[in-house]
């Protein structure tokens, strides 16, 4: 089945303490990428990845990084997550240009403490 | 860069009352076009998209979508929701190749 993931669902964690949001794809997609949602704003995007060793920075970058060593891999890092940060995560993938439906993963609840 | 407004933060209809939900985008080029929808708890699925052709565009679920070039519009339509229709509704705008901007939502509640 074609699908997107991403581990873990929900998270708890302290300001400051490192985590990472995993998220993989079997779907052999080129781009990936990763939005935050937060109520009345919609969904804003994080970092993207154009293929394996190249990503950019979304329309809210900071206090995110990315990497993307293997193409079916996409994972978030929050080195030092702050309270700001609480909100729920997408991770998407899709194999072409515009016109091609990205594919969203079911989600990362994640409150900052 | 493009930009997302959809003008209704909540919708609330009686079923089988028809639905149109507005979108506009600002983008001087080329763009596709994205009506995705969020069941409560879920994750985000595409209803129906446009990209070129006719701009008329039918999706899952009694869902369609006009793109009116002019006026830099696609709004959805269903001509009788239900109340499974309950969910937050996401406009969205491709353009180029690799972004896509979302607008801030519109939730729909249908009453039985």
């Amino acid at each position: 089945e074609a699908q997107v993931t991403q581990n873990p669902r929900y998270l708890i964690t302290v300001t400051g303490k490192k985590l990472t949001v995993t998220c993989s794809q079997n779907m052999n997609h080129e781009y990936m990428s990763w939005y935050r949602q937060d109520p009345g704003l919609g969904l804003r995007q994080i970092y993207y990845s154009m293929n394996v060793e190249v990503t950019d920075k979304g329309d809210v970058p900071e206090g995110y990084k990315v990497s993307r060593k293997e193409k079916r891999n996409f994972p978030l890092i929050l080195e030092s997550p702050s309270p700001n940060q609480t909100s729920l995560y997408f991770c998407a993938s899709r194999g072409g240009e515009g016109g091609y439906e990205q594919y969203f993963g079911p989600g990362t609840r994640l409150t900052v403490t | 860069a493009q930009s997302v407004s959809q003008h209704n933060h909540h919708v609330i209809l009686s079923e089988a009352a028809s639905l149109e939900l507005g979108c506009n985008y600002s983008y001087g080029g080329t763009v596709n076009l994205f009506w995705y929808v969020q069941y409560p708890g879920q994750h985000l699925q595409l209803l129906l998209k446009y990209f070129s052709g006719d701009p008329l565009v039918k999706g899952i679920k009694g869902f369609e979508a006009e793109f009116i070039k002019s006026k830099f519009s696609f709004n959805l339509r269903k001509p009788s929701v239900q109340w499974s229709d309950t969910a937050e509704y996401f406009c969205a705008v491709g353009a180029g190749s690799y972004q896509l901007t979302f607008g801030k939502g519109t939730k729909l509640s249908v009453i039985p």
